[in-house]
């Protein structure tokens, strides 16, 4: 199984609501990524986990909340978004950072906060 | 902070012809990928480069690392539609694999 999955493909949400982003993985990776890409915009780094721990936070607003339960999953939990938070949300894994080998990209959730 | 430049912004070919896109990075590059994007979805993974001089290929695309390590190419050679989409780079300058930034695309359209 060489692919990251993300759930939901499409999220609509309101300023006052709390929702969740899902990512999984089954290649034995060890660290994870949270990426956000705006509108004609290459993707940016917000979050990375390595070996289940918190390594990277790139001054993310504390709306956003990651977690990582286990090795496969990884959450992205909202709450309280603006507009501007509007985004495709990509999720990747690779091996530890470390190795420098390639990211696998989830196919995204397109998040729309009204 | 690292920054890729990507030329040229958008390139539309037609289907059979060569093509080149460029990234130049402001700092040394540790680490140079590219992947590949359609319209809002996920990136595939292309290729890695990671000495100077590097050069390697997959089917028709080609890409090299310059020796100086700033600058890569990414060439086409006989494109076809299913090459359309968002050439992007992305590099881990910094010297830790898990921070990569990426380069500001190339969107490539691919004419019958």
């Amino acid at each position: 199984d060489t692919e990251v999955t993300q759930t939901p493909k499409h999220l609509v949400m309101g300023m006052t609501n709390k929702k969740s982003l899902k990512c999984e993985q089954h290649m034995g990776h060890r660290a994870m990524y949270w990426y956000k890409q705006k509108a004609k915009k290459p993707p940016e780094l917000m979050f990375v986990y390595s070996y289940e721990k918190l390594s990277i936070n790139e001054s993310v607003p504390s709306r956003f909340s990651p977690e990582c339960p286990n090795s496969s999953l990884l959450n992205l939990h909202l709450h309280a978004l603006q507009p501007e938070d509007s985004a495709l949300y990509l999720c990747a894994s690779s091996q530890p950072p470390d190795r420098r080998d390639e990211q696998f990209f989830g196919p995204g959730t397109r998040l729309t906060v009204l | 902070s690292q920054e890729l430049e990507q030329s040229p912004q958008s390139l539309i070919v037609q289907e059979g012809k060569n093509l080149t896109i460029n990234c130049t990075s402001s700092k040394t590059l540790y680490g140079l990928y590219w992947y590949k994007q359609k319209y809002g979805e996920g990136l595939i993974f292309l290729m890695m480069l990671q000495k100077g001089g590097e050069e390697k290929s997959h089917e028709k695309i080609t890409a090299k690392l310059d020796e100086k390590k700033q600058q890569s190419s990414l060439h086409i050679t006989a494109s076809q539609p299913s090459h359309a989409g968002i050439y992007l780079c992305g590099a881990d300058g910094s010297g830790t694999a898990s921070k990569l930034t990426f380069g500001t695309g190339t969107r490539l359209q691919v004419t019958l």
